[in-house]
């Protein structure tokens, strides 16, 4: 079984809708994180989680709200989707461990707003 | 503000070639450097990281070097395969909660 896992894969939905992302992860991580990718540009950084009861804003949270369950759960939610919020989201998790500290990524969700 | 560049955007090999993929920062203060694969529906998986202290770290048939005085990465792969075909990205680890990652470079190796 994966490490981290992402539902849904993908997800068609229409302007105006709340939708959900969700992600569980496996690897007893407590940093976890929410990222896009629109095509031609790097990931870029919605929310991260330190801990369960830390969470904080990335560069481009606007839009977008999250949820740390519990240690091995992070989601994310759009709260009115735009078409411009059409993008792969991957979710993402890390030890922490300063200059060895690695990502691993969930599969991704492939999100279109119409 | 740390910046990450990869060149070239895209390109096209020959089983069977050498090839360095580059990657370019703008801030030398980093803890390390990943180069990532991405294949379609499978996200991102680490290929090497390399540690702010170190030059270089290989792994079969990859190597990958680091230069921070020049804010320069290499991604060398030897004798490349079809199934190295993906998007190879690049991301500099600022610290804290901060990764900065490149647009990537989509490897394509005709057999």
């Amino acid at each position: 079984d994966a490490d981290v896992t992402q539902t849904p894969r993908n997800r068609i939905t229409k302007t105006g809708k709340r939708i959900m992302l969700e992600c569980s992860q496996t690897k007893g991580h407590d940093r976890m994180y929410w990222y896009r990718q629109d095509p031609g540009l790097g990931l870029q950084l919605i929310y991260y989680s330190f801990d369960v009861k830390d969470i904080n804003k990335g560069e481009i949270s606007d839009g977008y709200s999250v949820s740390r369950q519990a240690q091995a759960k992070f989601s994310l939610s759009l709260e009115s989707a735009i078409p411009n919020q059409t993008a792969l989201y991957f979710c993402a998790t890390s030890d922490g461990t300063g200059a060895t500290d690695t990502q691993y990524f969930g599969p991704g969700t492939r999100l279109t707003v119409l | 503000k740390q910046e990450v560049t990869q060149i070239p955007a895209a390109l096209s090999v020959p089983e069977g070639e050498n090839l360095v993929l580059n990657c370019s920062f703008t801030d030398s203060a980093i803890y390390n450097l990943q180069w990532f694969r991405q294949d379609p529906g499978k996200g991102l998986t680490s290929l090497l990281l390399i540690q702010s202290s170190q030059r270089e770290q290989t792994s079969g048939r990859l190597n990958a070097s680091l230069d921070k005085s020049s804010g320069r990465s290499t991604l060398y792969i030897a004798a490349s395969q079809p199934g190295d075909s993906a998007t190879y990205l690049c991301a500099v680890h600022t610290g804290g909660f901060k990764t900065i990652f490149g647009a990537g470079t989509r490897l394509f190796v005709k057999a």
